[in-house]
């Protein structure tokens, strides 16, 4: 079993859909959750950062973090064409945050249809 | 401000052929490092480097060297390239190791190996 599972999709949703897009992990030790955005053909970039449980928004975007079932998620509100994208979960333990012990998900790709 | 820069971006070798993917950062980042994502895999840590001088193993480091001469440049040797080692490689950088600081990408090299 992965450390860290991610539903590949695609996910294809309408403008101005709400999108949910989920992690499941097994490692209880992990403090440290991100979201990355990776368009086609580029490179990972930081989406969003949340330390330990609890929500935080950013905009139109949202990330929650449920430790007691080891599970994550990022919502896009009003998604936009724009937002089509991998997008890809990643996650470390409380040991400093190392950043070589993160854990990267697969990614699950969205389209966003106009 | 050019980030992190890899060359080249697009690469054909055949087995047992040796080549060099170059990756250079101008951030004054400390912590260099090397992924390789594949389809249903995700992005898997190659080598890492905290600072000039020295340098780490990640998850899938075999047929892989590194060497870190400069704060700048994190250069990646295929020894012996072999077909397992298709993947598309991403160099990153973070301005510190700990606390899941943020990971800049650069744009990717697409290595196809016959």
């Amino acid at each position: 079993q992965k450390e860290v599972e991610q539903d590949p999709g695609p996910l294809s949703v309408p403008e101005g859909a709400i999108v949910s897009l989920n992690c499941t992990y097994s490692n209880s030790a992990f403090q440290y959750f991100m979201w990355y955005r990776q368009y086609s053909r580029k490179g990972p970039e930081l989406l969003m950062y949340t330390y330990s449980s609890g929500n935080k928004e950013d905009g139109r975007f949202t990330a929650q973090v449920d430790k007691s079932s080891k599970y994550i998620s990022l919502f896009i509100r009003d998604s936009q064409p724009s937002d089509s994208a991998t997008y890809l979960c990643a996650m470390t333990s409380n040991y400093g945050g190392a950043t070589n012990k993160l854990i990267f998900g697969t990614g699950t790709l969205l389209a966003v249809q106009p | 401000n050019a980030g992190v820069t890899q060359t080249p971006k697009f690469q054909v070798l055949k087995t047992g052929q040796s080549m060099t993917l170059q990756c250079a950062q101008d951030m004054n980042h400390e912590y260099m490092s090397w992924y390789r994502q594949d389809p249903g895999m995700g992005l898997r840590l190659i080598h890492y480097s905290v600072g000039a001088g020295i340098t780490d193993q990640g998850e899938v480091p075999n047929g892989y060297n590194v060497s870190r001469s400069t704060t700048e440049d994190f250069p990646l040797r295929l020894l012996s390239a072999a077909p397992s080692q298709t993947s598309v490689y991403f160099c990153a950088s973070s301005f510190r190791q700990g606390g899941g600081g943020e990971l800049f990408f650069g744009e990717g090299s697409r290595l196809t190996v016959l």
